[in-house]
Formats: structure tokens, C-alpha cells, sequence
């Protein structure tokens, strides 16, 4: 049975940084492109970053620069390190996988809070 | 970057009615990277469809897609109880994976 699970969310302060991490069970980890979305209180889906098989890395423009995506095919984890942490920022972060040919994501896990507030 | 952009944004209708969501991007989707997904309250979202009319493993056959370029459409041919929820678009081209706004689907 496929399995995700986050970890790592917590409240933090404006300016601060917090590591996720997502630990994958149940299929070949290293085959799979591996994504982070996240969703605000109360707000839509949105697409946060992407890590490849090879290890290559995507964000959208509203988050490079301060997120940085990562992968231990090893122990079957992915991790999402946050900087310069704002209010914006505040919301349920979801780690999902891939399909195997890249149409959509078809696991997800249930998703770690992140609050950012003084 | 292609944007997305959902109609409407909600959608008040009985169980046993059709629905029907649109998904509108502001460039060509490329080869119909398109897919749906279905997000209830305190839940995961889950994957509808995929290559804009292709159903992922598990869903009904009430759920359809259909679409190419910049116009998709999300049919439900009769809404059950349990698909009062709220749908999002996602195209996945390009190596950006940028999703709609979202349509909540409502009992009316």
C-alpha cells in the first residue's frame, strides 16, 4: 500500500525556517517524480515545488529563492527546507507523488500545518 | 506561466443532477496535460482525471473529462451525495504544475 507521510510543520516566527519531510512507503521511492503543495486556511491548491528522479528541482516564481526541495532515495524521503518564513506562508503543506508517466498526482498524504506568527 | 481559471466558482445543484465545471487556461495546455481533482473537507485531495478525459484508477464512470488547448470541462452525470465537494484543475506541462481556483459543488 502506498504511503506519505509528512512531518516537520509546527508554528515558527516571521523570518524563521522549518524543515518538512515526507516519508514514502509501498513502491520504488527513486522512480517517482515527488511534489510539495500546499493550501492556506480556508484557500485553493497551491503548487509549491518539485523534485525529479535525477534530483532536478522545480518552484513556482512566487516561492524560489526561499524553498529548497531535496530527496534520500536511501531512506525513502523527500524534504522541503522553508526560509525567510512569512505570514503568506501559513498553511497545510501536502507531499504527493507523481504517476508513473507524470499525468497527476496520484497519492497524497495528509498533510503537515505550518504557521507562521509572532 | 499558464493560468488557470475556474467557472463558476460555485455550483448549487440537486443529487441526481448533472454538473458541469469549466477550467479555462490562459495559453494552450500542451498535449492535454490537464488533470481534475476532488478535494473534501479535512481531506487529501484525490485525483479524478488525468490527460484531460482519461479517469484515474477507482473513480466512477460518472465523472468524465473532456477538452484540448485552453477550454476543459468536468462532468459529473449525476451527482451522488458524496460528490458535494470542491474540484480543482491542475496542467501539468512544461514542468509547472500550477492548479485553478477551485469550484465548490453545493447542495442546493
Amino acid at each position: 500500500e502506498v504511503q506519505l507521510v509528512e512531518s516537520g510543520g509546527g508554528l515558527v516566527q516571521p523570518g524563521g525556517s522549518l524543515r518538512l519531510s515526507c516519508a514514502a512507503s509501498g513502491f520504488t521511492f527513486s522512480s517517482y517524480d515527488m511534489h510539495w503543495v500546499r493550501q492556506g486556511i480556508g484557500k485553493g491548491l497551491e503548487w509549491v515545488s518539485t523534485i525529479g528522479t535525477a534530483g532536478d528541482p522545480y518552484y513556482p516564481g512566487s516561492v524560489k529563492g526561499r524553498f529548497t526541495i531535496s530527496r534520500e532515495n536511501a531512506k525513502n524521503s523527500f524534504y522541503l527546507q522553508v526560509n525567510s518564513l512569512r505570514a503568506g506562508d501559513t498553511a497545510v503543506y501536502y507531499c504527493a507523488r507523481s504517476r508513473r508517466d507524470g499525468h497527476g498526482f496520484d497519492y497524497w498524504g495528509q498533510g503537515t500545518l505550518v504557521t507562521v506568527s509572532s | 506561466e499558464i493560468v488557470l481559471t475556474q467557472s463558476p466558482g460555485t455550483l448549487s445543484l440537486s443529487p441526481g443532477e448533472r454538473a458541469t465545471l469549466s477550467c479555462r487556461a490562459s495559453e494552450s495546455v500542451s498535449d492535454s496535460y490537464l488533470a481534475w481533482y476532488q478535494q473534501k473537507p479535512g481531506q487529501a485531495p484525490r485525483l479524478l482525471i488525468y490527460g484531460a478525459s482519461s479517469r484515474a484508477t477507482g473513480i466512477p464512470d460518472r465523472f468524465s473529462g473532456s477538452g484540448s488547448g485552453t477550454d476543459f470541462t468536468l462532468t459529473i452525470s449525476r451527482l451522488e451525495p458524496e460528490d458535494f465537494a470542491v474540484y480543482y484543475c491542475q496542467q501539468y506541462g512544461s514542468a509547472f504544475f500550477n492548479f485553478g481556483g477551485g469550484t465548490k459543488v453545493v447542495i442546493k
